[in-house]
């Protein structure tokens, strides 16, 4: 699986938008940008994922560049509750690779 | 529909003794993974089974560990004669069918070796 690059911290105001950079420069054609967090202790949780396209739900958007070797994660409209550590992996089938991840803090 | 489960939440060992760890998929789902937490450490992968079949066992510590999924029942992950080193937070993880890599994670249970 590729490796994945994030900043390890940032802040963001409650209520605007949270942009979540990620970098995998080594991404091969079949595999995909997933999203994860975790929130204090808990167990991760699925957020988004995407190939080439780009990807809304309700929880989020994930915008991949054309050439796929990075992509942003966009939080619309931060609340407290999505203070965590969100998780960029780029996989296939299987295993979740997850490295440090980039903890955000979504202050008052 | 209710979410993975995992149990016990809490458990403590001695240097020694022995751990079953139980995870039950959410409903339809037949692929399980297993994941170790250390302390202010990030997530490492264990295990990825389907029923019966151990499909990816290539995080899995060569001793001592063993993890199961069997046709009827939960899946099982156990840890022989524990040691300190053991202690951590262990999540479980499932998956449907669907050919998309999106794992849905129990709350995990949180192993402490006295």
């Amino acid at each position: 699986d590729a490796k994945t690059t994030q900043p390890p911290s940032m802040d963001c105001a409650e209520g605007r938008a949270a942009n979540l950079p990620c970098n995998h420069s080594t991404i091969s054609g079949n595999e995909y940008v997933y999203w994860y967090r975790q929130i204090h202790s808990q167990g991760p949780q699925y957020i988004i994922h995407g190939l080439k396209n780009n990807e809304t739900n309700e929880m989020a958007s994930l915008i991949i560049t054309e050439d796929r070797k990075s992509s942003t994660l966009i939080l619309p409209h931060a609340t407290l509750r999505d203070t965590a550590v969100y998780y960029c992996i780029v996989t296939g089938w299987g295993k979740l690779q997850f490295g440090a991840g980039t903890q955000v803090v979504v202050t008052p | 529909n209710a979410g993975v489960m995992q149990n016990p939440r809490h458990l403590v060992r001695r240097r020694g003794q022995e751990a079953r760890l139980r995870c039950s998929p959410m409903k339809g789902h037949s692929h399980v993974y297993w994941y170790r937490q250390l302390p202010e450490e990030g997530l490492k992968f264990m295990v990825y089974l389907q029923k019966e079949n151990i499909i990816d066992e290539s995080g899995m510590p060569k001793e001592r560990f063993s993890a199961e999924f069997p046709k009827e029942g939960p899946s099982i992950l156990r840890i022989q004669q524990v040691v300190r080193g053991d202690s951590a937070a262990y999540f479980c993880a499932s998956s449907p069918e669907t050919g998309v890599n999106e794992q849905f994670f129990g709350p995990g249970t949180r192993l402490t070796v006295l």
